[in-house]
């Protein structure tokens, strides 16, 4: 089945410093990529929709500046969470459908997530 | 505003029972619904898919049920076992590309 790698799985960094998160579709090809946050005992909260050669399209709330996505080639997308600070501490986790079975209906595949720590 | 709900207390059951868990929601005329599973510090796993049309869909252990009328979406668990605890999301299309998801129900299974 379809297979989504996020890299790395946590991370602890201090206040002010960026960290690059990756997310990789390893059987597939992915054209649109999903960054979705989730905070304890939360729902998942879709952030952003990155698109493969064109920018990302940002949920109302999210600031673009300090969430950057670059989908770079249609197996790779990053998540680049600039001076963090300790509220950005959270869950991020990114998915994707299966190019193949791109319709509007066909299930998400995700990665296992990225525990960020802001310190 | 768009709304899914889902019990938000977990929901505690006796091994081989059926767990049944609920997923309503609002202001959403989605053309189909879908439910994962979430472990602990882990992504969502999809298990099933249910269009507007169908009024039951079954995948093994699972049951799911959708009316549009109530607005509603009904998941089984029949004959649960303690590997079936974890967080079951319930998600909807908002008229876009990707989900939305609800809070999710916590199930435990006792032995």
């Amino acid at each position: 089945g379809a297979v989504v790698s996020q890299h790395p799985s946590w991370v602890i960094c201090k206040s002010g410093t960026s960290v690059k998160i990756e997310c990789r579709s390893l059987d597939f090809q992915a054209t649109t990529m999903f960054w979705y946050r989730q905070f304890p005992k939360q729902s998942l909260m879709l952030m952003a929709t990155s698109n493969e050669g064109s920018k990302a399209t940002y949920e109302q709330g999210v600031e673009k500046d300090k969430f950057l996505i670059n989908h770079a080639s249609l197996t790779l997308s990053t998540l680049t969470v600039t001076s963090a600070h300790p509220e950005d501490s959270s869950f991020y986790i990114c998915s994707a459908r299966d190019g193949q079975s791109s319709s509007y209906n066909s299930p998400l595949h995700f990665g296992n997530g990225t525990r960020l720590t802001v310190t | 505003s768009q709304k899914i709900e889902q019990n938000s207390e977990a929901l505690n059951i006796q091994e081989g029972k059926t767990a049944t868990l609920t997923c309503n929601y609002t202001n959403y005329s989605p053309a189909y619904l879908q439910w994962y599973r979430q472990d602990p510090g882990r992504g969502p796993v999809f298990l099933l898919l249910i269009r507007e049309n169908e009024k039951e869909k079954r995948k093994e252990r699972l049951k799911v049920t959708f009316d549009t009328t109530l607005k509603q979406s009904l998941f089984h668990i029949t004959a649960s076992q303690p590997a079936d605890s974890a967080t079951y999301l319930c998600a909807l299309d908002p008229a876009g590309y990707a989900l939305n998801f609800g809070k999710g129900t916590s199930l435990l299974v006792t032995p």
